[in-house]
């Protein structure tokens, strides 16, 4: 089944405690991205990637990373997570690297995650 | 990419027709128009794209005026289970990959 999987699904840390939330797409997409989603702001993007080894910063990129060493693989990586983290993240990938709004995004479930 | 406006909430009864608007004043002219559908507690997904004029899946149509400044999105005789937060995006060829989701819409469906 063509799917966007994301790990954990909840999560709870405390702050400074780095984290790892892994991304992985079946489907042999170019461009993947992740975004946060917080009540009365919608989704907002925080990294993009169009291919390996090429990523860029979306519209709220502070305090995270990213990395794309293989082409299914889009981890999200908080290194010091504080408060202001808390949200809902998804992953979501698309077929072509020109990430155009007007390819279909395929969207993970989702991570919920809670910084103490 | 074009900011998008579109109505924080909407209301609605089962077997309705729902018309949600999105304005769009700075659409370049190689931008599409896309519609995403998220339920709570999923990813969202596509319903329907479109370029001009109107668009029609088992799902939706798209209305797109001729001046391209607003698009709507319409759902024929809504049901509880379309309720749900609709996205409008807009963007095309243009200088940048970011995608600008916007807030979105949440549309309630009652019985």
């Amino acid at each position: 089944e063509a799917q966007v999987t994301q790990n954990p699904r909840y999560l709870i840390t405390v702050t400074g405690k780095k984290l790892t939330v892994t991304c992985s797409q079946n489907m042999n997409h170019e461009y993947m991205s992740w975004y946060r989603q917080d009540p009365g702001l919608g989704l907002r993007q925080i990294y993009y990637s169009m291919n390996v080894e090429v990523t860029d910063k979306g519209d709220v990129p502070e305090g995270y990373k990213v990395s794309r060493k293989e082409k299914r693989n889009f981890p999200l990586i908080l290194e010091s997570p504080s408060p202001n983290q808390t949200s809902l993240y998804f992953c979501a990938s698309s077929l072509l690297g020109t990430g155009r709004a007007q390819e279909t995004q395929y969207f993970g479930p989702g991570t919920r995650l809670l910084v103490l | 990419l074009a900011k998008t406006t579109q109505p924080i909430s909407m209301d609605s009864y089962e077997g309705q027709e729902v018309n949600i608007t999105c304005s769009h004043n700075n659409i370049a002219t190689n931008d599409y128009i896309t519609w995403y559908q998220q339920f709570p507690s999923q990813g969202p997904r596509f319903i329907i794209q479109g370029y001009k004029t109107k668009v029609t899946n088992e799902v939706a149509s798209l209305f797109i005026p001729a001046d391209r400044k607003s698009s709507t999105l319409s759902l024929p005789r809504v049901s509880l289970s379309d309720t749900a937060v609709y996205y409008c995006l807009v963007g095309g060829r243009g200088a940048t990959n970011k995608l600008i989701f916007g807030t979105g819409t949440l549309l309630a469906v009652q019985p």
